[in-house]
């Protein structure tokens, strides 16, 4: 089975640019989850999606949204691109939402902000 | 507000054993979720500690005390390929996991 998706692997954008990052999760999971990884730290929850409803969102500002599709695949979007946002970031998806879900990550899109 | 706290790197030899320890602070508390990661690499999921006590999955052991507001991962019988970053992860009452910094172990012949 394929694990967890993510489009592009590497990503360069300037400041003041929009991005749009996609996940695919492993077939049967219906919870996918946005995390922010900056060099050295660990991975900051953005949100989560449960059946296509916003089920938890992370202390980012309104720049950041997500959607996420009747097939469960997700999309983040971040709008005005600052350096700050430059990171790893990582979809993970799960069967449900509770922690005893074990949640699996896909690789990353790691994003430069110039 | 909620923070977890975990040693910065942790640095041991081939076939040792090695306690990484993970406390938080936290307004709601479901468990505690061990990561690891290898440079470059995605997380993977190690073990989930919901009750206190000990869970053991092969090498790796994970242990919480609830009333301490701490845990604990345990890696037996170091190997090389062992070398990544270890992270605690916290679910709290809004169901989102809360990672920790990370401790880099590194593992040396």
């Amino acid at each position: 089975d394929a694990g967890v998706t993510q489009s592009p692997t590497h990503l360069i954008k300037t400041r003041g640019q929009h991005v749009t990052l996609r996940c695919s999760p492993i077939s049967g999971h219906k919870s996918v989850s946005w995390y922010q990884q900056v060099l050295g730290q660990g991975p900051q929850f953005i949100f989560q999606y449960y059946e296509k409803e916003e089920r938890g969102r992370g202390n980012f500002p309104d720049r950041f949204s997500a959607r996420q599709f009747p097939n469960y695949s997700s999309e983040l979007n971040v709008n005005a691109l600052l350096l700050g946002d430059s990171a790893l970031y990582l979809c993970a998806s799960s069967y449900g939402t509770s922690a005893h879900y074990e949640q699996y990550f896909g690789p990353g899109t790691r994003l430069t902000v110039t | 507000g909620q923070s977890l706290e975990q040693p910065s790197e942790v640095t041991a030899v081939e076939g040792a054993i090695v306690q990484i320890n993970c406390t938080y602070q936290t307004s709601g508390f479901y468990g505690l979720s061990w990561y690891q990661q290898h440079d470059g690499g995605a997380p993977t999921f190690l073990s989930y500690n919901a009750l206190d006590g000990l869970e053991e999955t092969g090498r790796f052991s994970s242990f919480l005390s609830r009333s301490d507001s701490y845990g604990y991962l345990l890696l037996q019988e170091l190997q090389m390929k062992d070398s990544a970053s270890y992270f605690c992860a916290v679910e709290d009452s809004w169901g989102k996991l809360q990672f920790g910094a990370g401790t880099q172990v590194v593992v040396t012949p």
